[in-house]
């Protein structure tokens, strides 16, 4: 099967810079993906991790270790939009279905 | 806005009865997922169309079901309805396979069931 294990919950303040981590367990492995869901709405993709480093796109990065199984998001500059849940995901193929880790609910003070 | 559309936005219903919940690709896109999210739960995946085709299946109920039409819009059938399927049910879509890690979410079906 696959696991997907991320912190249910991260507060922070505005202006800060925080990290959402995510750990998996996978019989079969082709990268991690980050969303980002407000309440109510669609995901949306934000970024993708097929090789170990950072990848970074403005105010987010996203960072792969495929040798500890793990995975985190990094939000900088946070702003009071930036409050939403954050979803680690691997994505499907041949045999492995797409699977969600449970969510982050971040939350930015002022 | 995705350029995934789904219809209905909400949906209230009895227990018993029978929904279809549509889904239209972004345009371009071939595959089609199905997702459930109930309360502060993550995205289950149920089911996923290729080009027309079943691709892979997830912990889908035997009272659901679902088809991608040669439009490639998709249809999820839900049956003999349950309290505990109220849930909002996104579809999303990709390119193609190799790009099933960048999917495109619709704004979802929020099911009532009472």
């Amino acid at each position: 099967g696959q696991s997907l294990e991320q912190p249910s919950e991260v507060t922070a303040v505005e202006g800060a810079i925080v990290q959402i981590n995510c750990t998996y367990q996978t019989s079969g492995f082709y990268g991690l993906s980050w969303y980002q869901q407000h309440d109510g709405g669609a995901p949306t993709f934000l970024s993708y991790n097929a090789l170990d480093g950072l990848e970074e796109t403005g105010r987010f990065s996203s960072f792969l270790s495929r040798s500890d199984s793990y995975g985190y998001l990094l939000l900088q500059e946070l702003q009071m939009k930036d409050s939403a849940s954050y979803f680690c995901a691997v994505p499907g193929g041949g045999s492995y279905i797409p699977t969600f880790g449970r969510g982050t609910s971040l939350i930015v003070h002022p | 806005d995705s350029g995934v559309t789904q219809t209905p936005k909400h949906l209230i219903t009895a227990t018993g009865q029978r929904v279809t919940l549509r889904c239209s690709p972004r345009s371009g896109d071939l595959s089609v997922y199905w997702y459930q999210q109930s309360l502060d739960q993550g995205l289950q995946f149920l089911i996923q169309y290729y080009n027309g085709e079943e691709r892979a299946k997830g912990n889908i109920l035997e009272r659901f079901s679902a088809q991608q039409f040669p439009d490639l819009h998709s249809e999820l059938n839900l049956s003999s309805l349950e309290l505990g399927d109220s849930a909002l049910y996104f579809c999303a879509s990709s390119s193609t396979l190799a790009d099933s890690y960048e999917q495109y979410f619709g704004p979802g079906t929020r099911l009532t069931v009472t």
